[in-house]
């Protein structure tokens, strides 16, 4: 099982938006509703922001939002704030209970 | 609200074994799965498996196929992670989390991570 395709990095100003992108096939991504998102601090625990493709759980804003297209699924930021700086990994269901992570994006606000 | 409490730091030799474990409080243990995700130094993250331990039965990345080996105890609500032939690039901080099918396998609660440093 491959890595999803994540950029490396993205970058944008307070206020702004920004869009990440997480690349897989037919077999994860495509295959399924299943795609969340994880925000991670360093020396922290990952952070559960998205779940099946767009939902957000309690307390997660609503600045972000999350979309997928074919094989493809995306996590859009929106008011960027400082505290947004932060790694984030897509994760995708791969059938049979396997999961399968992207390789991560770290976002810095400038 | 489940909370995941792991066990403390590990320092191992190359070839050896560890057995990290993932004890839950304040919630129900057993209708959900416990996935074990790792982080080398400045890496992703990394699925190694899971376990849902109403069922017993572990499924595993093909990466750690026969190297791993993921065990719940219901009577303590304990979920356990065993990692063999360690090598050096084994060498990481070891997350369980309470993974939810309902919810697309997305894992909402995590524990704090365990850090195994595999070195001679």
């Amino acid at each position: 099982q491959s890595a999803l395709t994540q950029p490396r990095s993205v970058s944008g100003s307070p206020g702004q938006s920004v869009t990440i992108s997480c690349t897989g096939t037919s077999s994860d991504v495509g295959g399924y509703n299943y795609v969340s998102w994880y925000q991670q601090h360093p020396g922290k625990a990952p952070k559960l922001m998205i779940y099946d493709v767009s939902k957000r759980p309690s307390g997660v804003p609503d600045r972000f939002s999350g979309s997928k297209s074919g094989n493809t699924a995306s996590l859009t930021i929106s008011g960027l704030q400082a505290e947004d700086e932060a790694d984030y990994y897509c994760c995708s269901y791969a059938g049979s209970s396997h999961v399968v992570f992207g390789g991560g994006t770290k976002l810095t606000v400038l | 609200q489940v909370q995941l409490v792991q066990s403390g730091a590990e320092v191992k030799k190359p070839g050896s074994s560890v057995k990290v474990s993932c004890k839950a409080s304040g919630g129900t243990f057993s209708s959900y799965a416990i996935s074990w995700v790792r982080q080398a130094p400045g890496q992703g993250l990394e699925w190694m498996g899971g376990i849902i331990p109403i069922f017993g039965t572990a499924n595993y990345a093909q990466k750690f196929q026969g190297r791993v080996t993921i065990t719940a105890d219901e009577s303590t609500s304990t979920a356990y992670m065993e990692l063999s032939s360690l090598r050096s690039e084994d060498t990481a901080v070891y997350y369980c989390a309470q993974t939810e099918v309902v919810r697309g396998f997305s894992s909402l609660t995590w524990g704090q991570g365990t850090l195994v440093t595999v070195s001679s």
